[in-house]
């Protein structure tokens, strides 16, 4: 079945430092991927997604690379801040799933200190 | 900008009751999604309706049932609630079935079930 993996959190981290959150997927056919992201208090917001091998996701100075043959979506960023200081979620979506079907990973709380 | 709220943020009910919860989207979009959300699962597919008065199981439907009498407007019904129910419950839509297509969620209802 198709299912998502990412690393356990909590992630702390200072400001200004090198953020990466692991994420894996098992899939039939070939999946789009996402990153969504979970302010306190808020839903998600779509963050970055990639919908081939090789795509690069970006937004926000947050980048994630679909790579295929290793079957993972890792998020990263090269300074965080404060503010982004959340809950990640890794997703998928098969191909041809008219439903819009979301498979969501466990999902990663990270926490930013000044 | 898409706009999806939901009834309450926060709700406390008695094991047994009768609990609706309420999600209404003012962007026209085809479906809608409802997701439960348990600290180390990630979000679950409950139930999700691509139509009005069309609707499909998702991956955990047990306990639950939905109505979607207006395009707007989706809801999720716990017949009989339980304690196992506790949980944030976050809706979602999105517009036509291209899976390149973004679900917007919105703030979630966070319910008690006593």
């Amino acid at each position: 079945g198709n299912s998502v993996t990412q690393m356990e959190g909590p992630v702390t981290l200072s400001e200004e430092a090198f953020l990466t959150i692991n994420c894996t997927y098992t899939a039939t056919g070939y999946p789009s991927l996402f990153w969504y992201v979970q302010y306190p208090g808020e839903g998600l917001q779509l963050l970055l997604k990639a919908t081939k091998a090789d795509d690069k996701g970006s937004n926000k100075g947050f980048e994630a690379t679909y790579r295929k043959e290793t079957t993972s979506f890792h998020l990263e960023k090269g300074s965080v801040q404060v503010s982004d200081s959340a809950v990640y979620f890794c997703a998928l979506r098969t191909r041809g799933s008219n439903t819009g079907k979301l498979i969501f990973g466990q999902g990663t709380t990270l926490q930013v200190k000044p | 900008d898409v706009k999806v709220t939901q009834s309450s943020r926060y709700l406390v009910k008695r094991t047994g009751e009768k609990v609706f919860l309420e999600c209404v989207q003012d962007m026209d979009h085809e479906n809608m999604f409802w997701y439960r959300q348990d600290p180390g699962l990630g979000l679950r597919l409950i139930y999700f309706s691509y139509d009005v008065k069309m609707k499909e199981k998702g991956d955990i439907p047990e306990g639950y049932s939905v109505s979607r009498e207006k395009k707007e407007r989706f809801s999720l019904i716990l017949e009989s609630a339980s304690t196992n129910q506790t949980s944030m419950y976050l809706c979602a839509t999105r517009f036509g079935t291209s899976e390149y297509n973004e679900q917007f969620f919105g703030p979630g209802t966070r319910l008690t079930v006593l």
